[in-house]
Formats: C-alpha cells, structure tokens, sequence
C-alpha cells in the first residue's frame, strides 16, 4: 500500500520566519502535487512536480523532487499571515486514484 | 463561474435519516470524485466515475451510494446515517487524459448527523 507521510503536522510561526514541510514515501511515484486548503473550502492545486530532483518556483514557495521520486519538500519563505492553510501532498496511485498526505497544518502570526 | 460546485454547503441531520449532496463541473472533465475529509483534516477517495461509469470504489459502507447522471454531474446519497458519517465531503474533477491527474476541488459539504 502506498502511503504518503507528511511532517510537521502543525507548524505555528510568526510572519517573516522561513519554513519548509516534508512529504515522504517508501514508493516511488511518478508524479507529486501539492495543494492548499482554506478553511471552509475545497483544496487547491499549487503544483505538480514530475521530474527527479526537480526545483518549481511559486512566488516565495518552492518546491522540491527528490532524485528518486519518493519524496518532495515545500519551503516557504518569509512567511506572510495569507499563508495559513492546510498543505497537502498527493500522489497517483496507479489508475485514476491519487492519495494524500495527511497535511501539515500551517499558522503565521501576525 | 464557479468550476466545481456541491450543494449544499452544510447539512444537518438526525441519525437514521437520508441524504443527498449534489455536485456539477462545468470544466468539461471527463472523471469525478467523492472525498471524505474527517475531523483530522485526512483526506480519502470514496468514489471515482468515468464517462459516468464507476472506476473506483473503495472500502465504503454500502449505505453510500453515488449516481452519475452524466459526466458533469456526480451525485452522493447516504441511507441511514450514522454519527460516524459527520465529515466534510468534497466532490473533484480531472481530465484523465492530462498528464498528471491534476484534480479540482468544490467546496465541501459539511455534514453533521446528530
């Protein structure tokens, strides 16, 4: 079964501050997404990252693949109060399914 | 224009009664599906449809049961409700042929049985 391990699980800072969250795996998958969810909404795409040790940019948001696609990173840096979300990784899981992550719950004070 | 949408937003109700949640994609995608997020924001996949034929079903009490009228519609009804069913539930959208299953989310319903 694959499975997608996200860390931290919450994450409090203050605005500013730099931060990076972690999606791991055991299995390799051939693409990675990560999304933002609001509270109150639905998820929403930021990115997808297809290519061992590939590097996007989005704004203050980068994200990583790692060389043998089993695991990606998110850095944000100089965090800003709109940041706030629930950051989750997905994967295709063969077929039309995509898991997710459990989250990583980020809060910036003002 | 919204590009997926559920009605309704939230829903309350008392065990053992039924329920439906509506959803709609005006995208032109070509899948749908149902999530259920629970209270600790993990997100699972109940159901996918295809050119409205079911393509994914996971392990999902046999009271829920998802109808596809055609592709831009996917539809969830729940028999019976159980305190154990209160959730927010996300219906989403993809182009199977696009590369990467990118997936598009509607609001979510939260549903709350008493």
């Amino acid at each position: 079964t694959q499975l997608l391990e996200q860390s931290p699980q919450f994450l409090s800072i203050q605005e500013g501050e730099n931060l990076t969250v972690y999606c791991n795996s055991s299995s390799v998958f051939s693409s990675l997404q990560w999304y933002r969810q609001e509270p109150g909404e639905g998820p929403v795409l930021l990115v997808t990252v297809v290519t061992g040790g590939e590097v996007k940019k989005l704004k203050r948001l980068t994200f990583q693949f790692g060389d043998a696609r089993k695991d990606s990173s998110l850095h944000i840096t100089a965090a800003q109060p709109g940041d706030t979300g629930l950051y989750l990784c997905a994967g295709a899981a063969g077929g039309f399914k995509t898991i997710f992550g459990a989250g990583t719950r980020l809060f910036v004070k003002a | 224009d919204t590009a997926v949408s559920q009605t309704p937003k939230y829903l309350v109700t008392q065990m053992g009664n039924d329920k439906s949640i509506k959803c709609e994609q005006n995208l032109g995608h070509d899948t749908m599906y149902w999530y259920k997020q629970d209270s600790k924001k993990f997100l699972k996949i109940m159901f996918s449809y295809n050119n409205k034929e079911l393509i994914i079903n996971e392990t999902v009490p046999n009271r829920f049961s998802p109808k596809s009228p055609d592709k831009a519609h996917l539809n969830l009804h729940i028999n019976s409700l159980e305190l154990g069913d209160s959730a927010v539930y996300f219906c989403a959208s993809s182009q199977v042929g696009a590369q990467y299953n990118e997936q598009f989310f509607g609001p979510g319903t939260r549903l709350t049985v008493l």
